[in-house]
């Protein structure tokens, strides 16, 4: 069975450093993965998705993650946080059977300090 | 762009209430879902409908039933509002086939006393 894992529940960094978020996965074959974003009181805003093409994923808003296989993860990075990157941010895995199955982690709440 | 569109985006509710909650989307997608977020636990997938005509039950399918009206709505009905129902509810949509984003409205907060 597919699962996905966010080992920080939150993060706190300072305007201008690296973000970085960890997500684990597991998965029984290629998996597809994604990033989603949420500010308060609004809905999941898809950040990046990986589908097997290449393991670095560009996203929206100067996020990227990188798929690596050997290590089952998934992070997300960005190289200079700013103060509207505070959020929640959900690793989600697909199903990959079926219907269109996405499976969520339980999510890392990003701070960012002045 | 509107894309998803969920109404109530509050609610209020005293336990035995009934509640419809209505979900509408605009991209001319075929697949509808709805979740449910509690804290800690990420989203949960109550029912979907994978095209028009069908719906399935998810993770947490107990005490909701669904309705898809038509290719652009997708409603929930809570028959006989719980306290344990009180969450926030999400409504997404997305193309057919395995592995596509799903695109989510804002959410509805509903509260049961």
């Amino acid at each position: 069975a597919q699962s996905v894992t966010q080992l920080d529940s939150h993060v706190s960094v300072s305007e201008g450093t690296p973000v970085l978020l960890r997500c684990n996965y597991s998965s029984s074959y290629s998996p597809s993965l994604f990033w989603y974003v949420q500010h308060p009181n609004k809905g999941l805003q898809l950040l990046l998705k990986y589908t097997s093409a290449a393991t670095l994923v560009k996203g929206i808003n100067g996020f990227e993650a990188e798929f690596k296989k050997s290590e089952t993860s998934f992070h997300l990075t960005k190289p200079s946080a700013h103060m509207s990157d505070a959020a929640e941010y959900f690793c989600v895995v697909s199903d990959g059977r079926g219907y269109n199955k996405l499976i969520f982690g339980a999510g890392t709440r990003l701070a960012v300090h002045p | 762009n509107a894309g998803v569109t969920q109404t109530p985006k509050f609610q209020v509710l005293k336990t035995g209430q009934s509640m419809t909650l209505q979900c509408a989307q605009d991209m001319n997608h075929n697949s509808m879902y709805w979740y449910r977020q509690d804290p800690g636990m990420g989203l949960r997938l109550i029912y979907y409908s994978a095209s028009e005509g069908t719906t399935d039950k998810g993770e947490v399918p107990n005490g909701y039933n669904v309705s898809r009206l038509n290719k652009r709505e997708f409603s929930l009905r809570l028959e006989s509002a719980a306290p344990s129902q009180t969450s926030v509810y999400f409504c997404a949509s997305s193309e057919t086939g395995l592995n596509q984003p799903q695109h989510f409205g804002d959410g509805t907060r509903l509260s049961i006393l």
